[in-house]
């Protein structure tokens, strides 16, 4: 069974960082793309960025909304995925899900259960 | 940026209903759109992929049509745990982008 457990959430200062975590088990991690996701009160999901497989060199895309300011990497000896956020802002505040991509089916097919983020002074 | 706009925005249905969901893309995107449903307090859930392919384990009532800039959703016979905010996603280019969503209502 897939699974993809996030961690790290919590309640942050303007200006603060913030690492998150996805634990992934029940498929080969190396072999998927993974993306991050979040979802602010009230609103429409919105794509954070990606990053891609070995085969790929890890490459990595953002949105422009965090470009600069937000990581993602990936340790595929323990299965694991990471966004580690800086300069965080009161919008960035939302919960963040860790999502598979389907690969060339173009879709995202699992989702964690999402870790909140709440920027607030 | 490619721009989603679903409609409509608010959907208040009965059980038993057909129901149809708009996505308009901003710009051709072939058939690269999936569909989710968000039910509160959960994680998205995909439904439908490359605009028509049901996902495994999603009952046949769904259904995806669409190519280009205008796609659609639609539910055959809405069941009680159907309802929900449904959003569209486009996978053409990035950044990857979804609509607002449809809340879905009885």
């Amino acid at each position: 069974e897939v699974q993809l457990v996030e961690s790290g959430g919590g309640l942050v200062q303007p200006g603060g960082s913030l690492r998150l975590s996805c634990a992934a088990s029940g498929f080969t991690f190396s072999d998927h793309y993974m993306d991050w996701v979040r979802q602010a009160p009230g609103k429409g999901p919105e794509w954070v960025g990606r990053i891609r497989n070995k085969a790929k060199s890890y490459t990595t895309e953002y949105a422009a909304s965090v470009k600069g300011r937000f990581t993602i990497s990936r340790d595929d000896s323990k299965n694991s995925l990471y966004l580690q956020m800086n300069s965080l802002k009161t919008e960035d505040t939302a919960v963040y899900y860790c999502t598979r991509d389907c690969g060339a089916l173009r879709c995202n097919d699992y989702w964690g259960q999402g870790t909140p983020v709440t920027v607030s002074s | 940026d490619i721009q989603l706009t679903q409609s409509p925005s608010f959907l208040s249905a009965s059980v038993g209903d057909r129901v149809t969901i708009i996505c308009r893309a901003s710009q051709g995107i072939s058939n690269y759109l999936a569909w989710y449903q968000q039910k509160p307090g959960r994680a998205p859930k995909l439904l439908i992929h490359s605009a028509s392919a049901l996902q495994s384990g999603v009952p046949s009532r769904f259904s995806g049509s669409g190519s280009g800039t205008e796609f659609t959703l639609t539910i055959s016979s809405l069941q009680p745990e159907d309802f929900a905010t449904y959003y569209c996603q486009q996978r053409d280019s990035h950044p990857i982008t979804f609509g607002q969503g449809t809340r879905l209502e009885i």
